[in-house]
């Protein structure tokens, strides 16, 4: 069964780092794109980035953009999303999604979400 | 605010149906798919319509998806107390991803 796994979320103080990982059962993340995406506490849900099959191509929110780094390990089976900088604002549940389809068509949409992780920034 | 508007709510009784509206503009759902996520409390999101209409493996024929120019919209027929959830619409706008900002989804 194909399968997604987040872990290392927990409480971290402002300004500190904590890094993310997605790891993948079942299917070669190699072949992939995968999405970051987070929920606040009673909110929506909020894209944070997006890393190309290849690790090169990489998409981030502007609420993110230079704190945040997302990059995948193939022989590890693992998508990292690498946060430093934190924010309040920061804390929700990140989940990391699989994306199927074409980037060409733009018709690119997220087909496996894992369970998520809970991050809280907090002092 | 998000950029892709659907109502915060909609209601109704076991059996009927329902239409679930995404608005956007010509730049964003206009010129791009459409894919639609339900979300139970507690659990993670999960896609329900893809390419503005295509339905995933065990997705029940009840749920469609429709688009016309700047619009979408998700149906849902037959509903039952199982598809009370939050349901998301997004698109890839080819550098970043937009998600509409939710409507719950109450089966009374």
């Amino acid at each position: 069964q194909v399968r997604l796994a987040e872990s290392g979320g927990g409480v971290v103080q402002p300004g500190r780092s904590l890094r993310l990982s997605c790891a993948a059962s079942n299917f070669p993340l190699s072949n992939y794109d995968f999405q970051w995406v987070r929920q606040a506490p009673g909110k929506g849900l909020e894209w944070v980035a997006l890393i190309r099959f290849d690790g090169v191509g990489k998409y981030y929110a502007d609420s993110v953009k230079g704190r945040f780094t997302v990059s995948k390990d193939n022989s590890w089976s693992t998508v990292i999303l690498h946060m430093s900088s934190l924010r309040a604002e920061d804390t929700a549940v990140y989940y990391c999604a699989r994306v199927m389809g074409s980037h060409l068509e733009k018709s690119i949409y997220m087909d496996v979400w894992g369970k998520g992780t809970a991050v809280t920034v907090s002092s | 605010q998000s950029v892709l508007t659907q109502p915060p709510s909609v209601s109704a009784a076991p059996g009927q149906e329902v239409t679930i509206s995404c608005s956007g503009s010509t730049s964003n759902i206009g010129n791009n798919y459409v894919s639609w996520y339900q979300q139970v409390p507690g659990t993670a999101p999960k896609v329900v319509i893809y390419n503005n209409f295509e339905r995933p493996a065990g997705i029940p024929d009840r749920f469609s998806g429709s688009k016309s120019g700047p619009s979408a919209s998700l149906g849902i027929t037959g509903l039952q107390t199982g598809d009370e959830a939050v349901y998301y619409c997004g698109t890839w706008m080819s550098s970043y991803w937009l998600f509409g900002g939710g409507t719950k989804l109450t089966v009374l």
